[in-house]
């Protein structure tokens, strides 16, 4: 069965730095998409960024980026230039291409965005 | 943009009621999905519909139940409230199709006390 691992339950990080955050997953499979979605505090998830296994170049949207290391089955986030609008809890999500109802989701790692 | 609404915020309940959350979409989705949010748990499936009175269990679907008679309204029944079904409740939905990247978009979530 697949695993989604965030190994870090809290961060912090000062406006305008840049913060990366830890996801690490476990699969037999080679077709696969992972996912960031983004919970700020008494809001709607939304969808960060996606990248799928087959593609080696890592996922880019605006100031916020991937490291997808697929042998070491790795999927950081970076936040570049933090706003204070970027804190919120962060859920890293992984989905078989085999199964693509099913979103498996990491524990979530909160981020506060400190002034 | 798509709409993805749930029928409360925050619900109370007492032991053995019986609870319906509801959910509505108005983006003509297929797929809707009913999921568990707890601390350090993350997100866990309890049930989706591939589409009008089509369900599937989840992960967690013991003490829940599901309907989905119209194609934009997807309920989570309880049965018999448990507090151990105290919880926040996210619905989403889907478009389905060939493109296995269609994201899921989510509602604001329904706390729900259990007593």
């Amino acid at each position: 069965a697949q695993t989604v691992t965030q190994s870090q339950p809290e961060m912090s990080v000062q406006e305008a730095e840049t913060v990366t955050l830890s996801c690490t997953y476990d699969t037999s499979e080679n077709n696969y998409y992972l996912f960031w979605y983004k919970q700020p505090p008494s809001r709607q998830m939304i969808l960060v960024i996606r990248q799928e296994a087959y593609k080696q170049q890592n996922a880019t949207e605006n100031r916020f980026s991937v490291n997808f290391q697929k042998a070491a089955k790795s999927f950081s986030l970076k936040i570049s230039d933090s706003q204070l609008g970027d804190t919120a809890m962060y859920f890293c999500a992984f989905m078989s291409r085999g199964a693509t109802n099913k979103l498996i989701f990491g524990t979530g790692t909160l981020l506060a965005v400190q002034p | 943009d798509v709409k993805v609404t749930q029928s409360s915020r925050y619900l109370v309940k007492r032991t053995g009621e019986k609870v319906f959350l509801e959910c509505v979409q108005d983006m003509d989705h297929e797929n809707m999905f009913w999921y568990r949010q707890d601390p350090g748990l993350g997100l866990r499936l309890i049930y989706f519909s591939y589409d009008v009175k089509m369900k599937e269990k989840g992960d967690i679907p013991e003490g829940y139940s599901v309907s989905r008679e119209k194609k934009e309204r997807f309920s989570l029944i309880l049965e018999s409230a448990s507090t151990n079904q105290t919880s926040m409740y996210l619905c989403a939905s889907r478009k389905a199709g060939s493109s296995s990247y269609n994201e899921q978009f989510f509602g604001p979530g329904t706390r729900l006390t259990v007593l």
